[in-house]
């Protein structure tokens, strides 16, 4: 049972811009760090954003995090077909002795 | 590059034990804290558990889901990882994947799937 919300799915045409936001609580987003997972069809996922805001090495530029109290938001600038996929959220749970805890998900759409 | 390969996976009976195992290359496997993240078919990701490194205590947590049921165990000399589970139920079903633990969950490996089921 996921204890972040974000909305289940999230649509643009090629070229938009799509921003999918995670809700959580004092106890974990608000005092942990956040990061992002996509998860192409069929694959494992992978990590796009940690600490917040900041993109491993190889992940464009197009990708890019924000936290604000006790929520955070993932933005899809210039959305490419590749993109469709399903997007979650993590961080750490204090009342779960700091262990990890992932968003619902949401699957973004290239229409 | 770090890479992570499952194994282990397969069709066990409810109440049923099984060992999945995770071998790691790429990444200094001692000093590494590691988590299991698991996926229901079709649903959300799901963390199981993490296992510090010796260094750090060598300590688990897990899941309450999981909790007494399942083990989480390391063998440095292998750059190997483990996870023991046992009286395992049908909402066990799942692809299970091993992680490198930072600020994040930085690595992943592709996955093996347990299938719970009589």
């Amino acid at each position: 049972q996921s204890v972040l919300t974000q909305p289940p799915s999230v649509s643009a045409a090629p070229g938009q811009t799509v921003t999918i936001s995670c809700s959580g609580s004092s106890s974990n987003i608000a005092n942990n760090y956040v990061s992002w997972y996509q998860q192409l069809p069929g694959t494992a996922p992978k990590l796009i954003i940690y600490d917040n805001k900041k993109r491993p090495s190889g992940i464009p530029d197009r990708f890019s995090g924000s936290k604000s109290g006790t929520s955070a938001t993932l933005s899809i600038t210039g959305l490419q077909t590749g993109d469709e996929a399903d997007y979650y959220c993590g961080t750490w749970e204090r009342s779960l002795n700091f262990g990890g805890v992932f968003g619902t998900g949401t699957r973004v759409t290239v229409l | 590059e770090v890479q992570l390969v499952e194994s282990g996976g397969g069709l066990v009976k409810p109440g049923g034990s099984l060992r999945l195992s995770c071998t790691a290359s790429g990444v200094t496997f001692s000093n590494a804290w590691m988590s299991w993240v698991r996926q229901a078919p079709g649903e959300g990701l799901e963390w199981v558990g993490r296992i510090r490194s010796k260094s750090d205590g060598g300590t688990t947590d897990y899941a309450a889901p999981v909790k007494d049921r399942f083990t989480i165990s390391r063998d440095d000399s292998e750059d190997t990882l483990y996870l023991q589970m046992t009286s395992l139920k049908t909402e066990d079903t799942a692809v299970y994947y091993c992680t490198t633990e930072g600020t994040a969950f930085d690595s992943w490996g592709q996955g093996t799937l347990v299938t719970v089921s009589s």
